[in-house]
């Protein structure tokens, strides 16, 4: 069956660089969230989206991440000007409806070196 | 905000029952799932509690005690495979009702 899946599976970039993250949400899931797990670490809210509302970015670490999901649909998280401690595996996950239980994708592990 | 606590580590035997806590302490509280996370992959949903008591769906149960701040994910007939992290997530009641607050996970190692 068709889950929530990103792209790329790893990324490992210089510090500096910009990257981008890439989600498909489960088809029909109207909430999207961005979560952040470091090594040792729980996972970190980052950011969410629901429907066409505004997305609540108050788990954003700094201005230089930022996330848009187009048409409802598939969802990017840029980071620019990577940093050393950006270097984590990055989860979306995806729910039916807000709140709800929470379908994760396998994760994109990004290294900055 | 939310504060969760689980133990860091924990090794049970095969065949064993093994129960993890997980406490918190929130500003609101609107629900505890528990979910699991076997290494390099992503964490899949075990169990949700609002009210309560005890949830039971076949080798897992989970607890909650909203009083306490306390809840429990109990495994029962251990198997190699329930080798994984497992985690406690808390949802607000406030007006971010849809964030989920992680613990840090509590690594299950079972051991023949």
């Amino acid at each position: 069956g068709a889950g929530v899946s990103q792209s790329p599976s790893n990324k490992v970039t210089e510090k500096g660089k910009d990257v981008e993250l890439r989600c498909d949400p489960i088809s029909g899931h109207t909430a999207l969230y961005w979560y952040r797990q470091s090594l040792g670490q729980g996972l970190e809210f980052l950011i969410y989206f629901q429907g066409n509302s505004a997305p609540d970015k108050s788990g954003l670490p700094s201005d230089r991440f930022s996330a848009e999901r187009t048409g409802g649909s598939v969802s990017t998280l840029t980071i620019q000007r990577t940093q050393q401690e950006d270097s984590a595996v990055y989860l979306c996950a995806s729910s039916l409806v807000l709140g709800n239980e929470q379908f994760f994708g396998p994760g994109t592990r990004l290294t900055v070196l | 905000g939310q504060n969760i606590d689980q133990p860091t580590e924990m090794t049970a035997t095969e065949g064993a029952i093994v129960q993890i806590n997980c406490t918190y302490q929130t500003s609101g509280f609107n629900g505890l799932f528990w979910y699991q996370q076997h290494a390099g992959e992503a964490p899949t949903f075990l169990s949700y509690n609002v009210l309560d008591g005890l949830e039971e769906k076949g080798r897992f149960s989970s607890f909650l005690s909203r009083s306490k701040g306390y809840s429990y994910l109990l495994l029962k007939e251990l198997q190699m495979k329930d080798s994984a992290s497992y985690l406690c997530a808390v949802k607000d009641s406030g007006a971010g009702s849809y964030q989920l607050t992680f613990g840090k996970g509590t690594k299950l190692s079972v051991t023949p």
